[in-house]
C-alpha cells in the first residue's frame, strides 16, 4: 500500500487538459517538494517535473505542478498521444526518514 | 549529463544474497551535491524507493526492507552498491539506480528536495 494516493486513471482526448491528484500527509507533501515522474512501457521513469517548477530540460511547459497542503497536482494541457503512460508523484518523508512514491495513475489519451 | 547502468544476476535462489552494482558515468559520485538511490518496481506494480547513499557514507532506508538492505559505494570506480539478504520471490523486479533524492537551500534559505532526475534502464531480477 502506497504512502501517496492517486487516482488508477485519468484519459482525455488529444488537446485537454488533465489533471492527476495525489494526496499525502503532514509529513511528506506538507512539508516537502512533490516530484512527478512519466513512466512509459518499458522504460524507466523519467523525473517531469516538481511542485517547486523545477522542470528538467525538455519537459513542455504545458505539463505543470501545484502543491497545497498535503495534496498536489500534475497538469498535462494540450493532450497528445505521447503523454499516455503511467504517472507517479512522490515526496520526502520526514516521519519515515524515506522517499516515498504515489500508488501510480495511467493516463489513456481517447 | 550523467548516465548510469545497473549490473548484477537475473536469477537468485530463494534465501541467497542479492548484489547490484551501478556504474555511474558523465559525473562522480564523489560529488558532495548528491545523493545516490536504488528503486524497484514489482512486475506490474509501482515504485518502490529502496535506499540512498552519499560520498559522506550518509545512508537512509526504506523501513519496511531496513533489515535486509546496506548500500555502499565504491569512489575509485565510480561506482555504488546494493546488497539485499535473504531474498524471496516478492523481490522478484526491476532494479534501478539514480541519482538523487538530495536536499538543497534555494537563494531564499528554503528547503527543497530535488527529485531522482537521472536512472539507469533498469536489470530484472528474479527470485525462484
Amino acid at each position: 500500500q502506497s504512502v501517496l494516493t492517486q487516482p488508477p486513471s485519468v484519459s482525455g482526448a488529444p488537446g485537454q487538459r488533465v489533471t492527476i491528484s495525489c494526496s499525502g500527509s503532514t509529513g511528506n507533501i506538507g512539508t516537502n517538494t512533490v516530484h512527478w515522474y512519466q513512466q512509459v512501457p518499458g522504460a524507466a521513469p523519467k523525473l517531469l517535473t516538481s511542485s517547486s517548477h523545477l522542470r528538467p530540460s525538455g519537459v513542455p511547459d504545458r505539463i505543470s505542478a501545484s502543491k497545497s497542503g498535503m495534496s498536489a497536482s500534475l497538469a498535462i494541457g494540450g493532450l497528445q498521444s505521447d503523454d499516455e503512460g503511467d504517472y507517479f508523484c512522490a515526496a520526502w518523508d520526514d516521519s519515515l526518514i524515506a522517499y516515498v512514491f504515489g500508488s501510480g495513475t495511467k493516463i489513456t489519451v481517447l | 549529463q550523467v548516465q548510469l547502468q545497473e549490473s548484477g544476476p537475473g536469477l537468485l535462489n530463494h534465501s541467497q544474497t542479492l548484489t547490484l552494482t551501478c556504474d555511474v558515468s558523465g559525473g562522480s559520485i564523489n560529488s558532495a551535491s548528491f545523493y545516490w538511490s536504488w528503486i524497484r518496481q514489482s512486475p506490474g506494480k509501482g515504485l518502490e524507493w529502496i535506499g540512498r547513499i552519499h560520498v559522506t557514507g550518509s545512508t537512509a532506508y526504506n523501513p519496511s526492507l531496513r533489515s535486509r538492505v546496506s548500500l555502499t559505494m565504491d569512489t575509485s570506480k565510480n561506482q555504488f552498491s546494493l546488497r539485499l539478504t535473504s531474498v524471496t520471490a516478492a523481490d522478484t523486479a526491476v532494479y534501478y539506480c539514480g541519482r538523487g533524492p538530495t536536499g538543497y537551500y534555494d537563494t531564499r534559505g528554503d528547503h527543497h528536495y530535488s527529485g531522482v532526475d537521472a536512472w539507469g534502464p533498469g536489470t530484472s531480477v528474479i527470485v525462484s
